[in-house]
């Protein structure tokens, strides 16, 4: 199995902050590399796919980085609304794994 | 807008069988360049993927369940299901279903259910 390695496990930001959020695999996963947000109570949402593309809706201020084993998601200006678990997620083989998980929470 | 929505017992007894429906609406599970997922959260823990059905009926099973996880399709409902036998409390989590898709060969799940809590438990 393709080990997903998040970090930091938690986060405290301020409004405004840039955050930065990194994800290591345990081998390359060429371009197969996705990012979720999910809330408390809710289902996660797709906030980016294939390392750098922003899935449906979600705000530019998020950015996809990385390649080979380490990548990055980047919120550039922390907004309240951005208060959530993010995970890292693998394609590239099976099983489909997840990071553990980033808990990013607003100052 | 696709929709998916997760239904069966919260409620489950150690040893016994696990069984989950995903209904689907707003498109169709027989269209091809998707595949139907399963993936559990227990609670405040992390996500586990545990397997996937293409249209085809094809599928593939996290190695760590794969002993005891049936994935199968229903057409003329539109819906999807999971069986997960043999269950202790370590399978007391959130089930999610989800719907895989693709742009440029790039897979990731665009839409899920509202997840279902599921507790193993006498």
């Amino acid at each position: 199995d393709i080990q997903m390695t998040q970090s930091p496990s938690s986060l405290s930001a301020s409004v405004g902050d840039r955050v930065t959020i990194t994800c290591r695999a345990s081998q390359s996963l060429s371009s197969y590399l996705n990012w979720y947000q999910q809330k408390p109570g809710e289902a996660p949402k797709l906030l980016m796919f294939g390392i750098d593309t922003l899935g449906s809706g979600v705000p530019s201020r998020f950015t996809g980085r990385g390649s080979g084993t380490d990548y990055t998601l980047i919120i550039s200006s922390l907004q309240p609304e951005d208060s959530a678990t993010y995970y890292c997620q693998q394609t590239y083989l099976t099983p489909l794994t997840f990071g553990g998980g980033t808990k990013v929470e607003i100052k | 807008q696709v929709q998916l929505e997760e239904s069966g017992p919260g409620l489950v007894k150690p040893s016994q069988t696990l069984s989950l429906t995903c209904n689907v609406s707003g498109g169709s599970i027989s269209s091809g360049g998707y595949y139907w997922s399963w993936i559990r959260q227990p609670a405040g823990k992390g996500l586990e993927w545990i397997g996937r059905i293409f249209a085809s009926g094809s599928t593939n099973y996290n190695p760590s369940l794969k002993s005891r996880v049936t994935m199968s399709l229903d057409t003329s409902k539109n819906r999807f299901s999971l069986e997960l036998n043999s269950v202790t409390a370590a399978d007391t989590a959130v089930y999610w279903c989800a719907r895989g898709a693709s742009r440029a060969a790039i897979y990731f799940f665009d839409y899920w259910g509202q997840g279902i809590q599921v507790t193993v438990s006498s």
